[in-house]
């Protein structure tokens, strides 16, 4: 059983902080995604990676960074809170085949809020 | 530009109506198309690929080039249905496995 895990569930945190949310999965996968869901907007990706230090853009990467340090583990930073970052946030995993699209994994989320 | 569409926010049916929740995309290249779905308190899943061509939980969903539209149908709705559903694109033969997501509909299942 493919376990995504998200380090919370919740978070609050202030504007001007810098935030982490960390994300770890089990299945030896290379592929990892962090997306923000919102309602009336659907899912949105921030950032993926597909290899160990390797990263790409997402469709909103604006006040967010990432690292993956190791293949398992896939952070997203949030560099200085703002309100506008409040949100839930998912954490995805897929698994690398060339030549063929495989099905993503999905934590639990985390909802954060920047007051 | 690449863009999945999900007209309806909310749709509910009574149980043992049929349902279908609507989705229309725009892309240039060749597309794979899938469904997720999110119960609640649950993670968000895959349900079904437009390229496995099979029924999940009797939903069923084919892919339309002509009019660019995956549209989720199942013919009798049951409670257990209820959920967010979203659907999603992504390059046909990607191996980054990024997707493009609709805006979700949430399906109420009536009793």
């Amino acid at each position: 059983d493919v376990k995504v895990t998200q380090s919370s569930r919740y978070l609050v945190k202030r504007t001007g902080e810098k935030v982490f949310l960390e994300c770890v999965q089990d299945m030896d996968h290379e592929n990892m995604f962090w997306y923000r869901q919102d309602p009336g907007l659907g899912l949105r990706l921030i950032y993926f990676s597909y290899d160990v230090k390797m990263k790409e853009k997402g469709d909103i990467p604006e006040g967010y960074s990432v690292s993956r340090e190791k293949k398992e583990r896939f952070s997203l930073i949030l560099e200085s809170a703002s309100t506008n970052q409040t949100s839930m946030y998912l954490c995805a995993s897929s698994y690398w085949d060339p030549g063929r699209n495989t099905e993503a994994f999905f934590g639990q989320g985390t909802r954060l809020t920047v007051v | 530009a690449q863009r999945v569409t999900q007209p309806e926010k909310l749709l509910s049916v009574f149980k043992g109506a049929p349902v279908e929740l609507k989705c229309n995309y725009s892309y240039s290249g060749s597309p794979e198309l899938f469904w997720y779905v999110q119960y609640s308190r649950q993670r968000l899943q895959l349900l079904l690929r437009h390229i496995s061509r099979e029924s999940i939980k009797g939903f069923t969903a084919d892919l339309n080039k002509g009019e660019t539209s995956f549209h989720l149908k199942k013919p009798f709705a049951q409670e257990e249905d209820s959920a967010m559903y979203y659907c999603a694109l992504s390059r046909r033969s990607s191996n980054t496995g990024k997707l493009i997501f609709g805006q979700g509909t949430t399906l109420q299942v009536k009793p």
